[in-house]
């Protein structure tokens, strides 16, 4: 167990719908990373955060966005859902100035 | 961007023999080079990882091997068992606390008993 939470699960829903991911990093992480793995693209960073703030950006695509809250959990927004948007996605977070990620047990979100 | 390669995409192995992964990359930049092991319906699990200042790491069954004139690192598992049965991904960054990780593709590697 790595520490890091997230929430839900599992997600199924339709076409062009919008949902929320959630994540909860490690006691004392500042920093989190989303990740999305498919089969095609394999895993793939999305964005990073740090301590509320947007520190490094990856191929996130302008339907997805994402926030860290005051009290340092993490949520990703996935909007106009495409079929192309089943995956699983991942958080990561490490310790400030830290190299070492870990990561949590991810979302599978399936677009019907 | 960086470009990172890993062979191979499975490898299959006796139980007890050695396992070798290889992964190329191509920012020249990059510095930091973590290997995850994953489970299936789990994460990445962080299992050894090495900066670009030095050439070889080991912890206990498992090593990994950075030349930085070819741009290439390498994961070594000896006395393979069982539970070493996963997918395992090379990955890369420049580090700094501000960037995220570019993987491979990934290696299935199969413990044959």
């Amino acid at each position: 167990d790595s520490g890091v939470t997230q929430t839900p699960k599992h997600l199924i829903t339709a076409t062009g719908q919008r949902v929320t991911l959630r994540c909860s990093p490690r006691s004392g992480d500042l920093s989190v990373y989303w990740y999305q793995q498919s089969l095609d693209q394999g895993l793939q960073f999305l964005i990073q955060y740090y301590n509320g703030e947007e520190r490094a950006k990856g191929n996130i695509l302008e339907r997805f966005s994402a926030q860290q809250f005051p009290d340092l959990h993490s949520e990703l927004n996935l909007s106009s859902l495409e079929l192309g948007d089943s995956a699983l996605y991942f958080c990561a977070s490490s310790v400030v100035g830290g190299l070492e990620q870990f990561f949590g047990p991810g979302t599978r979100l399936t677009v019907l | 961007g960086e470009n990172v390669e890993q062979h191979p995409s499975t490898l299959s192995v006796q139980e007890g023999d050695s396992a070798v992964i290889k992964c190329t990359y191509s920012d020249s930049a990059s510095n930091y080079f973590p290997w995850y092991k994953q489970e299936l319906g789990k994460g990445p699990q962080l299992i050894i990882d090495i900066r670009s200042n030095v050439g070889e790491k080991k912890d206990q069954r498992i090593a990994v091997t950075l030349n930085k004139t070819a741009k290439h690192f390498s994961l070594h598992i000896t006395e393979t068992q069982p539970e070493d049965s996963a997918v395992y991904f090379c990955a890369a960054s420049r580090g700094g606390g501000a960037d995220g990780l570019t993987f491979g593709k990934g290696t299935h590697l199969i413990i044959q008993p």
